[in-house]
């Protein structure tokens, strides 16, 4: 079972930051947060992963609290293509862990 | 250039009969994954494959056989295909060995009549 919980779904308006939140209150120390993403009927997309800093690449930003019980996905300037799924996941160090997906948030990104 | 193809794109194929799903990455990554996204949309894993060799197998029936001849490729054969195998299928790819991310290949969708 997954072990994030994110809100079903989310509206942004076009050009506003998109602020995606998701608790993981039994994230275990070695885990890392992941990020990704849906659009329509695609593979799923990577955006960006974090252990407990503040990470930022050229798609988005994440934000983990001090606890790491929470995240926030943030996209600073959300255009239409960003509608998609978004799927917080808490993964294990190794590189052979299967990503264990929940139900997503989807986000719908209006005009 | 495409990391990770799958072929065919869509499958169309009558219960009973047995079909195979291709999946090559050009990424040189030594880990690769089938996931199944059902009707409702969940997707889960079904198998991994690290260096052509079998190290995770979810609860799949036996009726679904993953073969890697080689480190880029992971195919899916099904045996026996029922109406709720019906699902696209997602093929991945990754580095082992750290916290590294997944890369998905575009999806099969299998339709069993």
């Amino acid at each position: 079972d997954a072990k994030t919980t994110q809100p079903p779904s989310m509206d942004c308006a076009e050009g506003r930051a998109a602020n995606l939140p998701c608790n993981h209150s039994t994230i275990s120390g070695n885990e890392y947060v992941y990020w990704y993403r849906q659009i329509h009927s695609q593979g799923p997309q990577y955006i960006i992963h974090g252990l407990k800093n503040n990470e930022t690449n050229e798609m988005a930003s994440l934000i983990i609290t001090e606890d790491r019980k929470s995240s926030t996905l943030i996209l600073p300037h959300a255009t239409l293509r960003d509608t998609a799924v978004y799927y917080c996941i808490v993964s294990g160090y190794s590189g052979n862990t299967p990503l264990v997906f929940g139900k997503g948030t989807r986000l719908s990104v209006i005009a | 250039d495409t990391a990770v193809s799958q072929t065919p794109k869509y499958l169309v194929t009558q219960m009973g009969n047995d079909k195979s799903i291709k999946c090559e990455q050009n990424l040189g990554h030594d880990t690769m994954y089938w996931y199944k996204q059902d009707s409702k949309k969940f997707l889960k894993i079904m198998f991994s494959y690290n260096n052509k060799e079998l190290i995770i197998n979810e609860t799949v029936p036996n009726r679904f056989s993953p073969k890697s001849p080689d480190k880029a490729h992971l195919n899916l054969h099904i045996n026996s295909l029922e109406l709720g195998d019906s699902a696209v299928y997602f093929c991945a790819s990754s580095l082992a060995g750290g916290n590294y991310e997944q890369y998905f290949g575009p999806g099969t969708r299998l339709t069993v009549t």
